[in-house]
């Protein structure tokens, strides 16, 4: 059974880069079929996608977000990771990795979800 | 201010039949395959439908997508107390080249 993982610090200071990893456990990610994505969803609000990447190191991303992202790919561990520089108080979220099923775009559906970690930005 | 619109709230009693509508334009829905999400309370999203009808394994046949034009519909049929929930569509937007998403719908079971 395919799960995922985040992992990373629950507080970041503004201005500061934000960090998660998202291991990967009863699937390889290196699989031809599917990238892997960044999902967040601010308290109380909707669903935001930040980006996919695919096991060779393509990426997609939101536009909006884009400048601020870096995302990476360690198929060795089967796991991917999410960078978020200058962060402000407009970040805090619960951030959410997946598998990206990229049916004919990249971004979704996402077939599998990790459970999310909170990440609050804060002095 | 979500691109695709959806009714913030919706209910229904057990057992009977629920519509949660999605409005788009021709640069998202009009263009591309829909998907649904069903979040419960204090969990992950799940994915209901895809490509607009399609049930991932799993998924009950009570749930139904559907899509004419630039709107999409999500149908849940015999009414569960566990359907309680909130609802989210999602598209890919040609215009602003990122995946779009409803700003959620909460279904509540009278």
């Amino acid at each position: 059974q395919l799960q995922l993982q985040e992992s990373g610090p629950g507080l970041v200071k503004p201005s500061e880069t934000l960090s998660l990893t998202c291991i990967v456990s009863g699937a390889s990610i290196s699989s031809s079929s599917y990238y892997w994505g960044w999902i967040r969803q601010p308290p109380g609000k909707g669903l935001e996608w930040i980006g996919s990447i695919y096991y060779s190191g393509s990426t997609d991303h939101n536009p909006s977000l884009k400048s601020r992202v870096t995302m990476s790919v360690d198929t060795s561990k089967n796991q991917f990771s999410l960078k978020l520089r200058s962060v402000t108080a407009a970040d805090t979220a619960v951030y959410y990795c997946a598998r990206d099923q990229w049916l004919v775009h990249v971004g979704g559906p996402f077939d599998y979800w990790g459970q999310g970690t909170l990440v609050t930005v804060s002095s | 201010q979500s691109v695709l619109t959806q009714p913030p709230s919706a209910s229904g009693s057990p057992g009977q039949r629920v519509t949660i509508s999605c409005s788009g334009s021709s640069s998202n829905i009009g263009s591309n395959t829909v998907h649904w999400y069903q979040q419960l309370p204090g969990t992950a999203p799940k994915l209901l439908i895809s490509s607009n009808n399609l049930r991932p394994s799993g998924v009950p046949d009570r749930f139904s997508g559907s899509k004419s034009g630039t709107s999409a519909s999500l149908a849940i049929s015999g009414l569960q107390s566990e359907d309680e929930a909130d609802y989210y569509c999602a598209a890919w937007d040609d215009n602003l080249n990122t995946v779009v998403f409803g700003g959620g719908t909460k279904l509540t079971v009278l």
